[in-house]
């Protein structure tokens, strides 16, 4: 019953290859999120979608492109990946907000991106 | 802008030691304050919140308390146990601007036996 999973868990490739990662949810929320951390642990949020509706378009790449085919689903595709891209990514999502749960994320066990 | 700002780490104490992992914040409106907690090869974990100044947000024993007036959410326990080596970050979320969570760098916690 895991609430917020993503595949791979790890996925090394090389330079200018185009790679996949898929998030899924079955918590029934409508907002998801994609976020990378980097080696020094920074978090830093890339997108989020609202009902398979783009929200929060952050300063990435334009090789980076995610989809969301349902409210439930949230992938990121990564086009000629680079060695920068090195990191974890991590999905996330979150339920209609309430006084006793405003933006409460709930967070995957993340995909570690590795570029050779 | 929004921003959190918290101590670097690592942090490394003794088991039962007390624990204080200082976050202080800046926000244009009255934003919501959230410890998460990564414990290794996981992902985030909400810890605690607080919504308005002077909640006291607590679990498994971490406390911290919203201060509006120092704008920080230091987070706090009594005894900590090796089990609590994690990396923490603190974050906050404002409904009066555009709704993401900003979070803290990390701070890593090695407890010792």
């Amino acid at each position: 019953d895991t609430a917020v999973s993503q595949t791979p868990k790890y996925l090394v490739t090389q330079m200018g290859n185009d790679k996949s990662i898929k998030c899924e949810q079955n918590l029934g929320h409508d907002t998801m999120y994609w976020y990378k951390q980097d080696s020094k642990k920074f978090l830093k949020i890339m997108f989020s979608y609202n009902n398979k509706e783009l929200i929060i378009n952050e300063t990435v790449p334009n090789r980076f492109s995610p989809k969301s085919p349902d409210k439930a689903h949230l992938n990121l595709h990564i086009n000629s990946l680079e060695l920068g891209d090195s990191a974890v990514y991590f999905c996330a999502s979150s339920g209609t907000s309430t006084a006793e749960t405003y933006n409460e994320q709930f967070f995957g066990p993340g995909t570690r991106l590795t570029v050779l | 802008g929004n921003s959190v700002t918290q101590m670097e780490g690592p942090v490394t104490l003794s088991e039962e030691a007390f624990l204080t992992i200082n976050c202080t914040y800046t926000a244009t409106g009255y934003p919501s304050l959230f410890w998460y907690v990564q414990y290794p090869g996981e992902g985030l974990q909400l810890l605690l919140k607080a919504t308005k100044a002077d909640d006291k947000g607590s679990n498994k024993g971490f406390e911290a308390t919203y201060r509006k007036e120092t704008t920080s959410f230091h987070l706090e326990k009594g005894s900590v146990q090796v089990s609590d080596s994690a990396v923490y970050f603190c974050a906050l979320s404002d409904q009066g601007t555009d709704d993401k969570i900003i979070f803290g760098k990390g701070t890593r916690l090695h407890i010792l036996p």
